[in-house]
Order: C-alpha cells, then sequence, then structure tokens
C-alpha cells in the first residue's frame, strides 16, 4: 500500500536559516507527492506537488522539493525561512485508488 | 477563501446524538472527500464522491454516513456520537477524481461532551 513517512513530530530553525522538512515515500509505480501547510484553526494549503518531470519542484511562499527516487525521499525545502512559515506541514501520495494519503505531520516551529 | 465552504465551523454536542456536517466544493470541482483528523491519529481518510457516486471508502466507521447531492454539495452523518469522535472534520473538493490536488475546506471542529 501506498504511504508516506515524516519522520520529524518538530523541526526547529531560526528566522533566515535554510529550512528542511522530511517525507520518505513508499509506493509501487509512479508516485505523486505533495505538500500541504496547515496554520491554526485554518484548513490544509497546497504547497507543491510533484507528477513527472524535473526532479526539484518549485511551490507557493518560496517553498521547494526535491523528488530523490534512489532515496525515495520528498524533502520540503527553503532557502531562509520566516517566522511566518511557523505551520504544521504535511506530506502527501496519491493511492491507487487515486485518493491522497497523508503523512502525520510536521511542526515547524521558526524561532526570531 | 479557498472556494470550498464548510458549515458549521464549530460543533458541540452531546454523546449519543447525531450531527450533520455540510460541505459545499469549489465551483466546478466534482470529487469530494471528507477526512478527519484527530490529534492521535493525524490526517485519515473517510471517503469520495464523484460526480454524486461513491468512489472510494476509508476508515470510516459504520455509525458514519455521506452522500453528494446533484448540486455536489456534500454532507457527513455522524450518529451515535462517542467522545473519540472529538475532531476536526475536513472536506476537500478536486477537478476530476485523479487525485492530482486537493482544496480544502477550513473544516469543522466536533466536540462530543
Amino acid at each position: 500500500a501506498q504511504s508516506v513517512a515524516q519522520p520529524e513530530d518538530q523541526v526547529n530553525v531560526a528566522e533566515g536559516n535554510p529550512l528542511t522538512v522530511k517525507c520518505t515515500y513508499s509506493v509501487s509505480g509512479n508516485p505523486y507527492l505533495f505538500w500541504y501547510v496547515q496554520y491554526p484553526n485554518r484548513g490544509l494549503q497546497f504547497l507543491l506537488k510533484y507528477i513527472t518531470g524535473d526532479n526539484l519542484v518549485k511551490g507557493s511562499y518560496g517553498f521547494e522539493a526535491e523528488f530523490n527516487k534512489s532515496q525515495t525521499s520528498f524533502h520540503l525545502k527553503k532557502p531562509s525561512a520566516l517566522v511566518s512559515d511557523s505551520a504544521l506541514y504535511f506530506c502527501a501520495v496519491r493511492d491507487n485508488t487515486d485518493k491522497l494519503i497523508f503523512g502525520t505531520g510536521t511542526r515547524l516551529q521558526v524561532f526570531p | 477563501d479557498s472556494g470550498v465552504t464548510q458549515t458549521p465551523k464549530h460543533l458541540i454536542t452531546a454523546t449519543g446524538q447525531r450531527v450533520t456536517l455540510r460541505c459545499s466544493p469549489r465551483s466546478g470541482d466534482l470529487s469530494v472527500y471528507w477526512y478527519q483528523q484527530s490529534l492521535d491519529q493525524g490526517l485519515q481518510f473517510l471517503i469520495q464522491y464523484y460526480n454524486g457516486e461513491e468512489r472510494a471508502k476509508g476508515n470510516i466507521l459504520e455509525r458514519f454516513s455521506a452522500q453528494q447531492f446533484p448540486d455536489l454539495h456534500s454532507e457527513l452523518n455522524l450518529s451515535s456520537l462517542e467522545l473519540g469522535d472529538s475532531a476536526l472534520y475536513f472536506c476537500a473538493s478536486s477537478v476530476d477524481a485523479g487525485g492530482y490536488g486537493y482544496t480544502f475546506g477550513s473544516g469543522t471542529r466536533l466536540t462530543v461532551v
């Protein structure tokens, strides 16, 4: 069965520093991968997706993600973190019935 | 505003009761997905409808049911409520059934007391 794993419950980073939020996946066939962000008391917002093509995907708010087939990873990155990036981040994979399966989420805390 | 409307935003009810959560998808979207978000279980897929028909079912309890109406809005019915049903319930929509990405509503926070 398709699944994603987010190994870190929380990531702490200082403002201005680069950030990485990790995601690994397990799929049969070609993966369709997604990142979503959830701010407090809000629904999930789409950040970016990988369907095919370039391994480096650029998304909203300056985020990007790198698809690595050999390591089965799809880590979310940003060169310079902002305090306003503090939120809950979810990685997701499309399963074989075309619905999204979400990871457990990683809380990103950016300190001033 | 994402274009996906969920009502009500908050709901407090007693154990044993029944509630209905409503979702209006983004204009033009044919698929509606329901997810439950609880603190200890993350985002759990409940059910998907595409153009009025049930397309996929996840870990949805028998006490829960859903439907999608001809105008494409959807309702999630939760009955015989238990304390453990307290959670955020999200609706998402997409233009097709292909899972190329969803638009989420802001959720309904259900508290069972």
